[in-house]
């Protein structure tokens, strides 16, 4: 049963325009994610979010940015998307930030950028 | 640095039979926690079954077991009386504290293929 949501399941859109994503979760979590999974299938951590503070990837281009208005929702906004940002963006969850917790993953917003 | 490293790209088997997966994993921390994901075709990510380092005991849940083989850094996912449902890509995955933050780690998955 679903429990992390996102929006939109499909955005295309062009080179140079900004994008936003949407991920609500409705467990009570502490902690969410952001994950890019590019057309390789690969899984590569973006942001995570817990309590209020924000932990960035380093590898991850500054016009990307998280947007979180309590611990439920943690938007993604892309400024400016180049053709390498197309991929699936995936949203998780879990109870905290501890080591040992499983997450709970959305279904996912692919991202094509023409 | 952590990495994760699963080299089977995709395996192919025959419905009720056993597979095992491979993961090799690497890490400088002493305690560490290591999970298998399976992605379905319609792209939702569901946990399967979790490690914890610091225990000798391999972790069963189902008919999903874990082959937990420390000193070797590797952890097998081995999956009995297989089924089509089971058809799917596999990711090990890996958290310790080395980056400060206790971020889930991903390999790059095995597509499983269960044909009748």
């Amino acid at each position: 049963e679903t429990a992390v949501f996102q929006t939109p399941n499909y955005h295309v859109t062009q080179v140079g325009n900004e994008v936003s994503f949407n991920c609500k979760q409705t467990l009570g979590h502490d902690t969410m994610y952001w994950y890019k999974q590019d057309s390789k299938k690969l899984l590569k951590i973006m942001f995570s979010y817990n309590n209020k503070q924000l932990i960035v990837n380093e590898t991850v281009p500054r016009r990307f940015s998280p947007q979180s208005s309590d611990k439920a929702h943690l938007n993604l906004r892309i400024k400016s998307v180049e053709p390498e940002d197309s991929a699936v963006y995936l949203c998780a969850s879990s109870l905290t930030a501890i080591s040992n917790e499983r997450l709970f993953f959305g279904h996912g917003t692919k991202l094509s950028v023409l | 640095a952590q990495k994760v490293t699963q080299t089977q790209t995709s395996i192919s088997v025959v419905e009720k039979t056993t597979v095992t997966m491979d993961c090799v994993y690497e890490t400088r921390d002493s305690s560490y926690f290591l999970f298998w994901y399976k992605q379905t075709a319609s792209g939702e990510i569901v946990f399967l079954i979790r490690q914890d380092s610091y225990k000798k005991e391999n972790a069963t849940v189902g008919h999903y077991s874990l082959n937990f083989q420390k000193p070797k850094s590797s952890i097998g996912l081995i999956i009995t009386a297989t089924q089509i449902e089971d058809s799917a890509v596999y990711f090990c995955a890996m958290r310790d504290a080395s980056s400060g933050s206790w971020q889930l780690i991903f390999g790059s998955g095995t597509q499983l293929t269960v044909m009748p």
